[in-house]
């Protein structure tokens, strides 16, 4: 079964420093595709960045860029420069290829954003 | 922009109701889905539909629930006899196309209580 792992519940960030949000997943399949979604508090999920399995390259968003290890089943999240419209929850995700659009989520993590 | 809405906020059922939660996707999208989220736990996925069938479902997606898209415009998510356990927040998504070129557009979500 596919799973995905957020192990930081909670992370805080300086304003204008950086922070790097991780997440491990299992899959026994090569197909498949990784998001990093934002939810700030009592709005609507937005997509923040996603990952193609078969790219090597990683994924880069103005701010944001991810560090996708393939071996390792690792696609960690980096935020550089954070604002504190930054604030939210993050919530990394997986999808395999072919399968009906099925999001699985890990239980996120809370960043804070301190002035 | 176009945003995905979602009627109630919040809704209030007793154990045993018939409930019937409702999703506006963006206009131009073909894909919805249906994700829940109890309280301090994963975001997970229910359903996902397109061209009027069910493309994929969990295990959660069992026979007290049923979807429906009854006209151009709404998407709905129905549970036959509620549950304590129902309660969660209800999250309703679509996209333009399937698979992770499909963006999902996530609803600010309907809070569902079961008492």
């Amino acid at each position: 079964a596919q799973t995905v792992t957020q192990s930081q519940p909670e992370m805080s960030v300086q304003e204008a420093e950086t922070v790097t949000l991780s997440c491990t997943y299992d899959t026994s399949e090569s197909d498949y595709y990784l998001f990093w979604y934002k939810q700030p508090p009592s709005r609507q999920m937005i997509l923040v960045i996603r990952q193609e399995a078969y790219k090597q390259q990683n994924a880069t968003e103005n701010r944001f860029s991810v560090n996708f290890q393939k071996a390792a089943k690792s696609f960690s999240l980096k935020i550089s420069d954070s604002q504190l419209g930054d604030a939210a929850m993050y919530f990394c995700a997986y999808e395999l290829y072919n399968q009906g659009g099925k999001l699985i989520f890990g239980q996120g993590t809370e960043l804070s954003v301190k002035p | 922009e176009p945003e995905v809405t979602q009627t109630p906020s919040h809704q209030v059922t007793q154990m045993g109701q018939e409930v019937i939660l409702r999703c506006v996707p963006i206009s131009n999208h073909l894909y919805f889905y249906w994700y829940r989220q109890i309280l301090g736990q994963k975001v997970e996925f229910l359903v996902s539909f397109y061209n009027n069938e069910i493309s994929e479902k969990s295990e959660i997606f069992d026979d007290q629930f049923s979807v429906e898209r009854p006209d151009g415009s709404n998407f709905t998510l129905k549970i036959r006899s509620t549950k304590l356990e129902d309660s969660a927040m209800y999250f309703c998504a679509s996209s333009e196309t399937q698979a992770a070129t499909g963006e999902q557009y996530f609803g600010p979500g309907t809070r569902l209580t079961v008492t």
